[in-house]
């Protein structure tokens, strides 16, 4: 089982919101980690979004809107993405990602569409 | 802000290895540890590993038999090595700057797509 597990597809319409979910693998607490979010649109490398621990410890990506923010689903063991206001620029592949035991791991993904 | 272009040849054979190069210009290596990630056409991204100007490194497991990331200051380049490859290497390899101090693969390349292939 991976650690860290992403639904594969999720699709919203333009000026809703969007949640996308980042579920632990049992045995990694969720809230003892830093959630890294990365957004990747075709052609392009993926583009640091947004880091989360906790509201008291987060970090906004140089240049991500204020639209995209963190969170945490302790009782799901789980860390959230959340996009308001959706807009076409912001379909793409989303990644998170967690250090353990000083290396990196990623989710596998989740395809937004904005339709 | 540092900048990051990576070169090295598009096909490769299987069983042969997979070398990559990345040209880092911008700022200070010694302010960044230098990651390779991949990602496979269709598929996630993978974190191989890192190098910190030190040399010290740390590798994915599951590749750590096969890896080998090495830094060169003085040319301002990072470098990946991959051994033995197979199809299943095929990938989009990008090298990433992580500034010390952070956890954020904050800097990326634009990649370059290595096909196995005979």
């Amino acid at each position: 089982q991976a650690v860290l597990t992403q639904p594969s597809s999720l699709s919203a319409s333009p000026g809703a919101s969007a949640s996308l979910t980042c579920t632990l693998r049992t045995g990694f607490n969720v809230t003892t980690y830093n959630i890294h979010w990365y957004h990747q649109r075709p052609g392009s490398p993926p583009r640091f979004l947004l880091r989360y621990k906790s509201d008291s410890d987060k970090q906004q990506g140089s240049g991500a809107p204020s639209r995209f923010s963190g969170s945490k689903d302790s009782s799901a063991n789980a860390g959230i993405l959340l996009i308001s206001g959706l807009q076409s620029e912001d379909e793409g592949d989303y990644y998170c990602s967690i250090w353990h035991n000083s290396a990196g791991t990623f989710g596998g993904g989740t395809k937004l569409t904005v339709l | 802000h540092v900048q990051l272009q990576e070169s090295g040849p598009r096909l490769v054979k299987p069983s042969e290895p997979l070398s990559l190069t990345c040209t880092v210009s911008g700022d200070s290596m010694i302010n960044y540890y230098w990651n390779w990630i991949r990602r496979p056409p269709g598929r996630g991204l993978e974190w191989i590993g890192y190098v910190y100007n030190s040399g010290h490194t740390k590798y994915n497991p599951s590749l750590k038999s096969r890896i080998s990331i090495s830094v060169n200051t003085s040319r301002n380049l990072v470098s990946l090595k991959l051994n033995s490859v197979t199809a299943a290497d095929t990938a989009f390899y990008f090298c990433v700057g992580v500034e010390v101090g952070s956890t954020n693969f904050d800097y990326w390349g634009q990649g370059s797509l290595v096909t196995v292939s005979s």
